[in-house]
């Protein structure tokens, strides 16, 4: 069973256009982080969530709006992509903290082109 | 704020041979979690090893130990009996132990295993 699933896997759309990239856990995980990973392969985050209240927004652009409809689905829209939004955008969830319960579990990355 | 320093781009190392990865990090924070990702071509983000920096005792998972120095603020990964598969970038990472808590990336190194 996969942990953390995103949607689509790869994205080739043109600039101005709007789209969203979906995230669902099946973990019963808390948390959910949305981290873009750059041309250069450097990982930041961007947004995370828990049960669906945001917490952490990180100097990211309006054009990008996170919605989480319940606490397994995180989805981010993107609306009049640039050139410079082309990344793998990445899709994380972890649990409630206790003990060891700190990891983030990954889904796959969606690759983002802007042509 | 916390930063992460990855310095070396890459590294190549003899498959069968060991080969250690350095991080240092920069924190005002007593007790943290540090971490080590490996992202293979495949891009998925998987977990190498973990990292509590209350706890002394350096952590290992099989071929994959750390040599962690709170007061110097340096925590390295050493890969023993490299395997071809072991081929990846490698991106250290800090937490702190707190609920809903970011990741904060190094810039990753690019380690490839030679047959």
């Amino acid at each position: 069973d996969t942990a953390v699933s995103q949607t689509p896997k790869y994205l080739v759309t043109q600039m101005g256009n709007d789209k969203s990239i979906k995230c669902e856990q099946n973990l019963g995980h808390d948390t959910m982080y949305w981290y873009k990973q750059d041309s250069k392969k450097f990982l930041k985050i961007m947004f995370s969530y828990n049960n669906k209240e945001l917490i952490i927004n990180e100097t990211v652009p309006n054009r990008f709006s996170p919605k989480s409809p319940d606490k397994a689905h995180l989805n981010l829209h993107i609306n009049s992509l640039e050139l410079g939004d082309s990344a793998v955008y990445f899709c994380a969830s972890s649990p409630t903290p206790g003990g060891s319960s700190y990891e983030q579990y990954f889904g796959p990355g969606t690759r983002l082109t802007v042509t | 704020a916390q930063t992460v320093t990855q310095s070396q781009p890459e590294m190549s190392v003899q498959e069968a041979e060991t080969v250690t990865l350095s991080c240092t990090y920069d924190t005002s924070e007593n007790n943290y979690y540090l971490f080590w990702y490996k992202q293979p071509p495949s891009r998925q983000m998987i977990l190498v090893i973990r990292q509590e920096a209350y706890k002394q005792q350096n952590a290992t998972e099989n071929r994959f130990s750390v040599n962690f120095q709170k007061a110097a603020k340096s925590f390295s990964l050493k890969i023993s009996d490299s395997q071809l598969g072991d081929t990846a970038m490698y991106f250290c990472a800090f937490m702190k132990p707190v609920a809903n808590s970011k990741l904060t990336f190094g810039k990753g190194i690019t380690l490839s295993v030679r047959p």
